[in-house]
């Protein structure tokens, strides 16, 4: 089956900079991708998302790179907020319409 | 805005209780979804469903079922609950992808303790 996986599990950074969150993926065939925040105490929350014909794609905020050769997904948050901390993972949709989680990142923000 | 409503936040069972996870969606979606979270292992599907009393196995469906009776509730089951089921809950929603990709859409999970 699918695995998704994060390099790093925690990342800080302070307020003001960028963040990155990586995420990599099994499946060559999985044509669509997502990232969620989650909040603590809170379930996921839906941030961006990214079709597989594409390699980039922008939001308030932040962007979502997409590298296919490497089968490597990025989040990137422009001047990152104390309310961005949060744990950030990403989804990809594999065969049978199923979706599959990476673990998560956690992003603290220091003031 | 998508609502997800789990009807409960916390919920402490003990061993061998019949246990009953509710959710409920109010944006008229086809695909509901049950999934557990643990420490470490991410989002794991339980079961989900495409339509009104259907149902599919995820990946982790021993020790479970759900009833979907009515297309904006979808429930999750415990038959008999154990310790190892101690988790976080999380349903979700989606409308049919068809040919539009959508994102599932969560709610704010139920803590089930087992006793």
């Amino acid at each position: 089956g699918e695995s998704v996986g994060l390099h790093l599990p925690t990342l800080s950074v302070q307020e003001g900079d960028n963040s990155i969150i990586n995420c990599a993926y099994s499946n060559s065939a999985s044509d669509y991708f997502i990232w969620y925040k989650q909040e603590s105490g809170k379930g996921p929350q839906f941030i961006i998302d990214i079709r597989s014909n594409m390699d980039k794609r922008q939001g308030q905020r932040v962007t979502v790179l997409l590298n296919k050769t490497v089968k490597h997904l990025s989040l990137q948050i422009a001047a990152t907020q104390p309310g961005d901390s949060a744990v950030y993972f990403c989804a990809e949709r594999g065969t049978g319409n199923q979706f599959y989680f990476g673990t998560g990142t956690s992003l603290t923000v220091i003031p | 805005d998508v609502k997800v409503t789990q009807s409960s936040r916390y919920l402490v069972k003990r061993t061998g209780e019949k246990v009953f996870l509710e959710c409920v969606q109010d944006m008229d979606h086809e695909n509901m979804f049950w999934y557990r979270q643990d420490p470490g292992l991410g989002l794991r599907l339980i079961y989900f469903s495409y339509d009104v009393k259907m149902k599919e196995k995820g990946d982790i469906p021993e020790g479970y079922s759900v009833s979907r009776e009515k297309k904006e509730r979808f429930s999750l089951i415990l038959e008999s609950a154990s310790t190892n089921q101690t988790s976080m809950y999380l349903c979700a929603s989606s409308p049919l992808t068809g040919l539009y990709n959508q994102p599932q859409h969560f709610g704010d999970g139920t803590r089930l303790s087992i006793l």
